[in-house]
């Protein structure tokens, strides 16, 4: 069963343009938020993350929507840069802070 | 600090043939994991520690898998035998009590054919 659903599987977007990735969780016992970026050869790394207290939070050109009652959240990339081509996970955590991941989303951006 | 390191970053292997991975975690870091990365079903966690002791091994495939971690620098995972479906990244990730970041190592490449 997966319960972190994350969409589309790829993403092709202009430089300049806006990056849009959606996450859809099920288990409401779920308080931590974060989002992972993963470069080709590389591992995962934290990008950004977000509890459920707040709808929003912003970093640079990356920014975490959050909506609580349709248990939803995605993260929008602002001026996207063919340097932010990666794959990107969605995450999320209960008490334990052990994450649940989705299937990723590939972005490529187009110079 | 170096980060979380693997070895090997590769490995090409025959079907039937042992392999083991190799983690060092970050220092200080009490909770390791291992992760498998495919197309067909993301990542995917497979077993956890915390203070060197298997906490949940729920993802670990097959009886053809083991992980063990003898010392808080150390952890392998084995697989015997491979099969070519065993084909994926296989990734360490370490992280300290209380802290919500995990920090993955750069991954081992495993193709068994």
């Amino acid at each position: 069963q997966q319960q972190v659903k994350q969409s589309p599987q790829s993403l092709i977007v202009q430089k300049g343009g806006i990056s849009i990735i959606n996450c859809a969780y099920e288990n409401t016992a779920f308080d931590y938020f974060p989002w992972y970026q993963q470069f080709p050869g590389k591992g995962p790394a934290l990008l950004i993350a977000i509890r459920p207290d707040v709808s929003e939070k912003k970093e640079g050109r990356f920014t975490i929507s959050f909506n609580k009652s349709a248990k939803q959240f995605s993260l929008h990339i602002m001026d996207s840069q063919p340097g932010d081509s990666a794959t990107y996970f969605c995450a999320a955590t209960a008490g334990s802070y052990i994450p649940t991941f989705g299937r990723g989303t590939s972005l490529i951006v187009h110079p | 600090d170096a980060g979380v390191i693997q070895s090997p970053r590769h490995e090409v292997t025959e079907m039937g043939q042992e392999v083991t991975l190799r983690c060092k975690p970050i220092s200080g870091h009490d909770y390791l994991f291992w992760y498998r990365q495919t197309m067909m079903r993301g990542l995917e966690l497979l077993i956890y520690f915390n203070n060197n002791v298997p906490i949940d091994d729920s993802g670990m495939p097959e009886d053809r898998f083991s992980a063990k971690m003898p010392n808080a620098s150390f952890s392998t995972l084995k697989i015997q035998p491979s099969e070519p479906r065993d084909s994926a990244v296989y990734f360490c990730a370490s992280r300290g009590t209380g802290v919500l970041e995990q920090y993955f190592g750069p991954g081992t490449r495993l193709t068994v054919t």
